[in-house]
């Protein structure tokens, strides 16, 4: 089955403890990315990565990592993660060309920084 | 000012019922359009998408564009309890961003 896989689902974490959030795809997809989802903002990319050990900033990159190694993998690194990182985190992947390629999202990595 | 504007809801309509979700934008470089859903727990999931202006309808769905007015629809005909969703309206000029509106939560009664 084609899908995006984030783990974990769920992360409750203190402030300034690094965390990886992992992102894995097997549809063989150039590109990924990152979003933050947040009510009344909705989604927002924080990163994203055309290809392996491509990537670039998006709309909100402070206080985030990512890296590009393999083309499956996406993974999101808080060094030093904030309580004004708490929120609901989104990886996606796509064939290259955005406008007339469905962008497939992981179900998603609920963030709690106390 | 954001540049790509939904009224967030929700809107509730009973099972039957026409709905029309709506989404203004700002960015003239814009060309592609999409709409996804987002059910609850679950990562969004496109629904609908169209390049530049026009109509595309598949099934009880219809998807708009006025670029004219920066303006997009979705139509919904016939809703069933089952589209009760949120629906993201989304759209790019390049290959490397899609922006978003802020969603719609549209429930749909018995």
């Amino acid at each position: 089955e084609a899908q995006v896989t984030q783990n974990p689902r769920y992360l409750i974490t203190v402030t300034g403890k690094k965390l990886t959030v992992t992102c894995s795809q097997n549809m063989n997809h150039e590109y990924m990315s990152w979003y933050r989802q947040d009510p009344g903002l909705g989604l927002r990319q924080i990163y994203y990565s055309m290809n392996v050990e491509v990537t670039d900033k998006g709309d909100v990159p402070e206080g985030y990592k990512v890296s590009r190694k393999e083309k499956r993998n996406f993974p999101l690194i808080l060094e030093s993660p904030s309580p004004n990182q708490t929120s609901l985190y989104f990886c996606a992947s796509s064939r290259l060309k955005l406008g007339n390629s469905p962008l497939h999202f992981g179900n998603g990595t609920r963030l709690t920084v106390t | 000012q954001k540049e790509v504007e939904q009224d967030p809801g929700p809107l509730s309509v009973p099972e039957g019922a026409i709905v029309s979700l709506n989404c203004t934008y700002s960015n003239s470089a814009f060309q592609y359009f999409m709409w996804y859903r987002q059910y609850s727990r679950k990562g969004p999931e496109l629904l609908m998408y169209t390049y530049s202006s026009g109509n595309k309808e598949d099934g009880r769905f219809t998807a708009q564009v006025d670029k004219s007015s920066k303006y997009i629809s979705l139509f919904i005909r016939d809703s069933q309890p089952s589209d009760s969703a949120t629906y993201l309206c989304a759209m790019t000029g390049t290959a490397s961003k899609l922006t978003f509106g802020t969603g719609t939560r549209l429930q749909v009664t018995l």
